[in-house]
């Protein structure tokens, strides 16, 4: 009930294409979903986060769909650019626990 | 204002040493997290401290894992007689915790640590 599944596992786009990536969780106690950025040797960053109360919040290219009776989330990363190539993690809370539980990572390729 | 700091970067001992790693949270936030890093369990919650309260040790694989926080700033994850399957990135973050905006944790770069 714990799992948080992330998909597709690898994405390649063309510059200025869409990035679509999705996850599905279980556990209807968490209630905050970030998505973090991950470059080679460096620790996961915060790209954008949403509460279940709203079903989508933007920020520049990068925004977040939500659907809490599908218990899905998924980012969509606009006009796609080589420096958005990275791991993707979606998470999830319980904000009364506070451990993320974190999806399997995307490896997104954006090609010049 | 300087993030999460980790030391070592990387540590590479034999199996059955004891190792040691260190985490500096940003300054002021009162929550601190443990993540491990792995090619085949991904990333994974460890241990979580707030405050002065019992920390949350529920992610933490077995009894050779250990970790605690001074004065409610630095931590320490010690692993004891350290197996191969412990290779992996160990990942400290740290957060508010309270207020706005006080879930999101912001981590550190990582002790990759191998062992042999």
């Amino acid at each position: 009930q714990q799992q948080v599944k992330q998909s597709p596992q690898s994405l390649i786009v063309q510059k200025g294409g869409i990035s679509i990536i999705n996850c599905a969780y279980e556990n209807t106690a968490f209630d905050y979903f970030p998505w973090y950025q991950q470059f080679p040797g460096k620790g996961p960053a915060l790209l954008i986060a949403i509460r279940p109360d709203v079903s989508e919040k933007k920020e520049g290219r990068f925004t977040i769909s939500f659907n809490k009776s599908a218990k899905q989330f998924s980012l969509h990363i606009m006009d796609s650019q080589p420096g958005d190539s990275a791991t993707y993690f979606c998470a999830a809370m319980d904000t009364g626990r506070r451990a993320l539980t974190f999806g399997s990572g995307t490896r997104l390729q954006v090609q010049p | 204002g300087a993030g999460v700091s980790q030391s070592p970067s990387n540590k590479v001992t034999e199996k059955g040493k004891d190792v040691e790693l260190r985490c500096d949270p940003i300054s002021g936030h009162t929550a601190l997290y443990w993540y491990r890093q792995s090619l085949g369990q991904g990333l994974e919650f460890l241990i979580y401290f707030q405050g002065n309260s019992a920390p949350d040790k529920s992610g933490l694989p077995s009894d050779r894992f250990s970790a605690e926080r001074t004065g409610g700033s630095v931590s320490t994850l010690t692993i004891q007689r350290t197996q191969q399957e412990d290779s992996a990135v160990y990942l400290c973050a740290s957060s508010l915790s309270v207020g706005t905006g006080g879930e999101t944790q912001y981590f550190g770069p990582g002790t990759r640590l191998l062992v042999l």
